[in-house]
């Protein structure tokens, strides 16, 4: 599609339930990145794709948090047995891939995740 | 490593003052440097980059000068309006690498 585009844009869950967070990526862009924004704060990194591997997942807040990435398409971060904490706007954004520094990224509109 | 320091907001200004948002840098090289704006319950939209330095930037009435003697990149705008009311994130890309580098955020509010 023409931007990149976000699933659900709101998710209501129950503490300790699983949730999973799509993104679709703007076609030809190579690279996804995954940041979550909690109430007021700025960007926290989460995870970073080249096609379909992930270089960088230094951003991963614990081992409730894992990510994965088909087809170098569609993403998908799934959050497990969900606390309060986590409780933020996810943010998804792409980008073209290695050398293209003149690129910044395309963000989405973001899920908004509220757990209770 | 690669950091984006800006101000700390929020800023408060009336329509139609002068806006001033700074923001210095640490980086490797010559990276290219971004503004990004987000508005109320919305996600980040890119207002504004320069990729090499004395590069302008421009959009929207903002602009920003790529400068590498002081590693800066201050976002200004000359008479601001109540719509410009947002968060304003500065952040940088290295040449070798994929990742952006955002600053902190710095929030504006303008009051009619």
């Amino acid at each position: 599609g023409a931007g990149v585009s976000q699933s659900p844009s709101n998710k209501v869950t129950e503490k300790g339930k699983d949730v999973e967070l799509r993104c679709d990526p703007i076609s030809g862009h190579t690279a996804l990145y995954w940041y979550r924004q909690s109430l007021g704060q700025g960007l926290e990194f989460l995870i970073y794709f080249q096609g379909n591997s992930a270089p960088d997942k230094s951003g991963l807040p614990s081992d409730r948090f894992s990510a994965e990435r088909t087809g170098g398409s569609v993403s998908t971060l799934t959050i497990q047995r969900t606390q309060q904490e986590d409780s933020a706007v996810y943010l998804c954004a792409s980008s073209f891939g290695g050398g293209t520094a003149n690129y910044g990224y395309t963000f989405g509109s973001g899920t908004r995740l509220t757990v209770v | 490593g690669n950091s984006v320091t800006q101000m700390e907001g929020p800023v408060t200004l009336s329509e139609e003052a002068f806006l001033t948002i700074n923001c210095t840098y640490t980086a490797t090289g010559y990276p290219s440097l971004f503004w990004y704006v987000q508005y109320p319950g919305e996600g980040l939209q890119l207002l504004l980059k320069a990729t090499k330095a004395d590069d302008k930037g421009s959009n929207k009435g903002f602009e920003a000068t790529y400068r590498k003697e002081t590693t800066s990149f201050h976002l200004e705008k000359g008479s601001v309006q109540v719509s410009d009311s947002a968060v304003y994130f500065c952040a940088l890309r290295s040449p070798a690498g994929n990742m952006l580098t955002f600053g902190g955020g710095t929030r504006l509010m303008v009051k009619p």
